[in-house]
């Protein structure tokens, strides 16, 4: 079966750094790239970037190149999403995804980590 | 880059059809047949439903299906049932960023 786990919620202060994670199991975690999607609180999907790790090349969305670094260890099938300084702004659900590389399309889907930035 | 058109809102009764559509241009959704639609219940992951514009997954019921015409996708959900209140996004492959865009997203109410 696949799944994709993601870290639990985190509370961070405004210019903190935050690193999640993505683990990925019951499939090659090294032959499908994995997509982050964000989702501000009462708002739509927002596609933020992909990595593949089988070697980890990475894409971002214009929105979000410079804002965030997206990696992967191909080791212990875990991809991350990372910030060095948070803003209140960076408040929101934060889901990954499992992406085929042929046609974009997101089929599985971890369960979210809610990330709360406030002084 | 903009995100693809949806309507806010749609609604409809039990055992009715309804039809979502989502715009983009012919650098997304016109020019590949890369688009999904996605379902989102209140709380939860997001949930895929077609893919390649017409395509159900496994698991996904037949009462779900999708179409393309020009800049325009359409998903389709006959027979409607309580369980389908949710929100519904579509996205599309884009390639003026070559990466993903996803519609504003359309909330299905069950009347």
């Amino acid at each position: 079966e696949v799944q994709l786990v993601q870290s639990g919620a985190e509370v961070k202060k405004p210019g903190e750094s935050l690193k999640i994670s993505c683990k990925g199991s019951g499939y090659s975690f090294t032959s499908y790239w994995i997509g982050w999607v964000r989702q501000m609180p009462g708002k739509g999907l927002e596609w933020m970037g992909i990595i593949y790790p089988g070697d980890s090349d990475t894409r971002y969305s214009p929105s979000f190149q410079g804002q965030v670094t997206i990696s992967a260890d191909k080791s212990i099938s875990t991809a991350y999403l990372q910030w060095s300084s948070l803003k209140a702004s960076d408040t929101a659900m934060y889901y990954c995804a499992r992406v085929d590389g042929y046609n974009y399309v997101s089929d599985y889907w971890g369960q979210g980590t809610l990330v709360t930035v406030s002084s | 880059q903009s995100a693809l058109t949806q309507p806010a809102s749609v609604s409809g009764s039990p055992g009715q059809s309804i039809t979502i559509s989502c715009t983009g241009t012919s650098s997304d959704v016109g020019g590949y047949n890369y688009v999904s639609w996605y379902q989102q219940h209140p709380g939860k992951a997001p949930k895929l439903m077609i893919y390649d514009v017409s395509n159900r997954p496994s698991g996904v019921s037949n009462r779900f299906s999708g179409s393309k015409s020009g800049n325009t996708a359409s998903l389709t959900i006959s027979g409607l049932q309580a369980e389908d209140e949710a929100d519904y996004y579509c996205s599309s492959y884009t390639s003026s960023s070559t990466s993903v865009v996803f519609g504003g997203g359309t909330k299905l109410t069950v009347l």
